[in-house]
């Protein structure tokens, strides 16, 4: 059964980068079911779809994010990752990664736990 | 990007009623919507895709019906574990959008 588990740094500064790790464990990350994809939800707000990855590396991103927003893939450590460029307290979230169906229809299982990034000086 | 009107936000229910939700998008999406269920702390789970197919392991008592621009999600009799927020999501196209989500509330 496909796992999935975030990690990285629970604080950012303002104006620097949020970088954030998702290990797929139970699969592969290369596997031609899934995109794997990034969600985030404000505390005590609605989610919020970053972006999707495949494991070639095709990407779609969140227009509203899309010039600070970067996910990449690595195959080697079964690991997809995050990067948001000039973060703002309004980027502070619980960040969810999750397998998204890669065939119609979709649907977003399975989930992270989530990790709460907070963005402070 | 495809917007997502979920009603109503929250709501008061007991045990044993029947739960109605609606998420409307601002144009056709066949049916490619889905339910997700949050409790606080947790990720959210899928209950419902393709509109209407009840995701493996989900409990019977849940259903979802719509095509188009108008969908539901109904809870046949709500349990106490139901207790949680609901989210549509579109996955149309790109970018994929939530709704605001709707609180089930004990009443």
């Amino acid at each position: 059964q496909v796992q999935l588990q975030e990690s990285g740094p629970g604080l950012v500064k303002p104006s620097e980068t949020l970088s954030l790790t998702c290990t797929v464990s139970g699969g592969s990350i290369s596997s031609s079911s899934y995109y794997w994809g990034w969600i985030r939800q404000p505390p005590g707000k609605g989610l919020e779809w970053i972006g999707n990855i495949y494991y070639s590396g095709t990407t779609f991103y969140n227009p509203s994010l899309k010039s600070r927003v970067a996910i990449s893939v690595d195959t080697s450590k079964n690991q997809f990752s995050l990067r948001l460029s000039s973060v703002t307290a309004a980027d502070t979230a619980v960040y969810y990664c999750a397998g998204r169906t890669a065939v119609t229809p979709n649907w977003f299982d399975p989930w992270g736990q989530g990790t709460l990034v907070t963005v402070s000086s | 990007a495809i917007q997502m009107t979920q009603s109503p936000s929250s709501l008061s229910a007991s045990v044993g009623d029947r739960v109605t939700i609606t998420c409307r998008a601002s144009q056709g999406i066949r049916n490619d919507l889905g339910w997700y269920q949050q409790k606080p702390g947790k990720a959210p789970k899928v209950l419902i895709y393709g509109a209407s197919s009840l995701q493996s392991g989900v409990p019977s008592r849940f259903s979802g019906s719509g095509s188009g621009t108008d969908f539901t999600l109904t809870i046949s009799s709500l349990q106490p574990e139901d207790f949680a927020t609901y989210y549509c999501l579109q996955d149309y196209n790109y970018p994929l959008t939530f709704g605001q989500g709707t609180k089930v509330e004990i009443k």
